[in-house]
């Protein structure tokens, strides 16, 4: 089945400092790659995906790319808010008789004013 | 409107208890999941139904039954709780295929002392 590591946290940064959150997966074929993100308190929103190599997905200022020849889906933004505070989790999706959504161990990323 | 809801959303019982976790969509998907997430945030599949029949089962013990009366439920059903079933518990729902973002419901806080 698929496996998905993500940088593991926490993270905390300043506001306005540049984000990276590193995601790599192990598939076989090509999985549809998500970035999730859990605000305190509640269930997980998706917050961009991309579904091919070389798609880029995007939502509120974060951006990922899936790419294929390093297996990575790294999640970045280059103006974080103290509103971005959250848990992110990196995901991936096969179908076939995989048909689950896998889910990295999440970020917990803390911005301060 | 709410699009998954899971009642209740929070559940305190006792070692040896029987209790249910109710989840419906309004969505119209075909697919509904129930998840676990851990203290550590760390999320995983335990069951998925799509137009209620089950297709994956994660390895939960027996003691943890789903029912799918409709499309647009998903119960979920544990006998004989146990401290390690301490967790929230998310429903979530989606179309059927790759590449599908999934809904989640705002989970249930389950605390068995």
């Amino acid at each position: 089945g698929n496996s998905v590591t993500q940088m593991e946290g926490p993270v905390t940064l300043s506001e306005e400092a540049f984000l990276t959150i590193n995601c790599t997966y192990t598939a076989t074929g090509y999985p549809s790659l998500f970035w999730y993100v859990q605000y305190p308190g509640e269930g997980l929103q998706l917050l961009l995906k991309a579904t091919k190599a070389d798609d880029k997905g995007s939502n509120k200022g974060f951006e990922a790319t899936y790419r294929k020849e390093t297996t990575s889906f790294h999640l970045e933004k280059g103006s974080v808010q103290v509103s971005d505070s959250a848990v992110y989790f990196c995901a991936a999706f096969s179908g076939g008789s995989n048909y689950k959504l896998t889910f990295g161990k999440g970020t917990l990323l803390t911005v301060n004013p | 409107d709410t699009a998954v809801s899971q009642t209740p959303k929070y559940l305190v019982t006792q070692m040896g208890n029987d209790k249910s976790i109710k989840c419906e969509q309004n969505l119209g998907h075909d697919t509904m999941y129930w998840y676990k997430q851990d203290s550590k945030k760390f999320l995983k599949i335990m069951f998925s139904y799509n137009n209620k029949e089950l297709i994956i089962n994660e390895t939960v013990p027996n003691r943890f039954s789903p029912k799918s009366p409709d499309k647009a439920h998903l119960n979920l059903h544990i006998n004989s709780l146990e401290l390690g079933d301490s967790a929230v518990y998310f429903c979530a729902s989606s179309p059927w295929g790759e590449g599908y973002e999934q809904y989640f419901g705002p989970g249930t806080r389950l605390t068995v002392t």
